[in-house]
């Protein structure tokens, strides 16, 4: 059965920084695209940024695009997003998932919160 | 991107009752890649359903979905107690992958 835990959220000044990861296990990830799903407080879920098997291939909402940068690390099976210049309207809960923006999201972290809060 | 709606906002229906959620999109879905997941408070969400249709592994039959083109529709047969959830829709037929709002079934 597929694993995914991310860690890494908190609480971060607007304009800051904060890279969140997702360990995973139980999968051949290095087969697999992944992406980060987040959902604000109370809010639904938006697709934030997907990659595919090959660190080469990345994929970003508008929202983020020029201030999230996903990579992954195939020999670790983890993910990362560095998430920049953070703003209010950053603030969610973080997951981690299974599959890209073209296929469905068959396996989800427990997500992490990032709070962007002077 | 494509904008999809759900209707109703909530549904309050008692065990046993059959729930059915409306999906619409602003467009017409590429080969019907409509995802449907359920997720409960604080929890992730879960898939239930891609491809409009096929049932993810694990999920029970008496979950279905169904439709084409720019409607899709997620039937849950009879509901259990661990059915009252929030359940989103999803395409995945255009980039960027868009979600539904969300329907929340509640307990009447």
């Amino acid at each position: 059965e597929a694993q995914l835990l991310e860690s890494g959220g908190g609480l971060v000044q607007p304009g800051g920084s904060l890279r969140l990861s997702c360990a995973t296990s139980g999968f051949r990830f290095s087969t697999y695209a992944m992406s980060w799903v987040r959902q604000a407080p109370g809010k639904g879920l938006e697709w934030v940024s997907g990659i595919g098997p090959s660190p080469t291939n990345t994929y970003y909402a508008d929202s983020v695009k020029g201030r999230f940068t996903i990579s992954r690390d195939n020999s670790k099976n983890t993910l990362y997003v560095q998430m920049d210049s953070l703003r209010a309207d950053d603030t969610a809960v973080y997951y981690c998932a299974r599959g890209s923006g073209a296929s469905p999201f068959d396996g989800w972290g427990q997500g992490t919160l990032v709070t962007v809060s002077s | 991107e494509i904008v999809l709606t759900q209707s109703p906002g909530t549904l309050s229906l008692s065990p046993g009752e059959r729930a059915t959620l409306s999906c619409r999109a602003s467009q017409s879905v590429i080969n019907s890649y409509v995802a449907w997941y359920q997720q409960k408070p604080g929890q992730a969400p879960r898939l239930l359903i891609y491809g409009a249709s096929s049932r993810a592994t694990g999920i029970p039959d008496r979950f279905s979905g169904s439709g084409s083109g720019a409607d899709f529709t997620l039937t849950i047969s009879r509901l259990e107690p661990e059915d009252f959830a929030v359940y989103y829709c999803q395409q995945y037929g255009r980039s960027p992958a868009t979600f539904g709002p969300g329907t929340k079934v509640d307990i009447k």
